[in-house]
């Protein structure tokens, strides 16, 4: 375990649903980041949040919607997604200044029918 | 915005000999280059980094190098074992003082050792 859990770990939804992935660490972290991993487009950064602000968002479709309430915890709220949204999505944490690594969540797979 | 480039897209090795993957960045500000090792169904980890003040950085069987004119980093494993087989992805990074870091990963590289 590298202290970064994802909930839950296999999601199935429809494209008029709405549902969110969470993600907590209990590393003392102070930044967390959203990545999509695809056969397309292997570990794509999608948001970057530093402090509680998000301080990167890489032209992410507006249907994915990041919210970080503290610096322990990560949302990533889903709604009326498309198959191709269909992937990984992992979540990472660090402490951030120094260029530290990036510890990884297992994950979530999720599978938009 | 950063770009960064993983080549080869596969690699096959035989147990015992060496793999060597490269990558190129564009942001010439970039200053941080970490590999990471993804095996099946796991999640990716760190395994070697490397800072833009260092050339070279070796860690046992693994060793990374950097050339900052030509914006190009490899990562060598040497004697390689059937545990090294698995997906490998470089990234590059601007680590300012005060915020986070914009980690940009390659596409990544699947490394099989055949025994």
């Amino acid at each position: 375990e590298t202290g970064v859990t994802q909930t839950p770990r296999h999601l199935v939804m429809g494209m008029t649903n709405k549902k969110s992935l969470k993600c907590e660490q209990h590393l003392g972290h102070n930044a967390m980041y959203w990545y999509k991993q695809s056969a397309k487009k292997p570990l794509e950064l999608m948001f970057v949040y530093s402090l509680e602000e998000r301080v990167e968002n890489n032209s992410v479709p507006s249907r994915f919607s990041p919210e970080c309430p503290n610096s322990s915890h990560l949302f990533l709220h889903l709604h009326t997604l498309q198959p191709e949204d269909s992937a990984l999505y992992l979540c990472a944490s660090s402490h951030d200044g120094a260029g530290t690594e990036a510890f990884f969540g297992q994950g979530t797979r999720l599978t938009v029918v | 915005g950063e770009n960064v480039e993983q080549h080869p897209s596969t690699l096959s090795v035989q147990e015992g000999d060496s793999a060597v993957i490269k990558c190129t960045y564009s942001d010439s500000a970039s200053n941080y280059f970490p590999w990471y090792k993804q095996e099946l169904g796991k999640r990716p980890q760190l395994i070697i980094d490397i800072r833009s003040n260092v050339g070279e950085k070796k860690d046992q069987r693994i060793a990374v190098t950097l050339n900052k004119t030509a914006k190009h980093f490899s990562l060598h494993i040497t004697e390689t074992q059937p545990e090294d087989s698995a997906v490998y992805f470089c990234a590059a990074s601007i680590v300012p003082y005060s915020s986070a870091s914009k980690i940009i990963f390659g596409s990544g590289t699947r490394l099989s050792i055949r025994p």
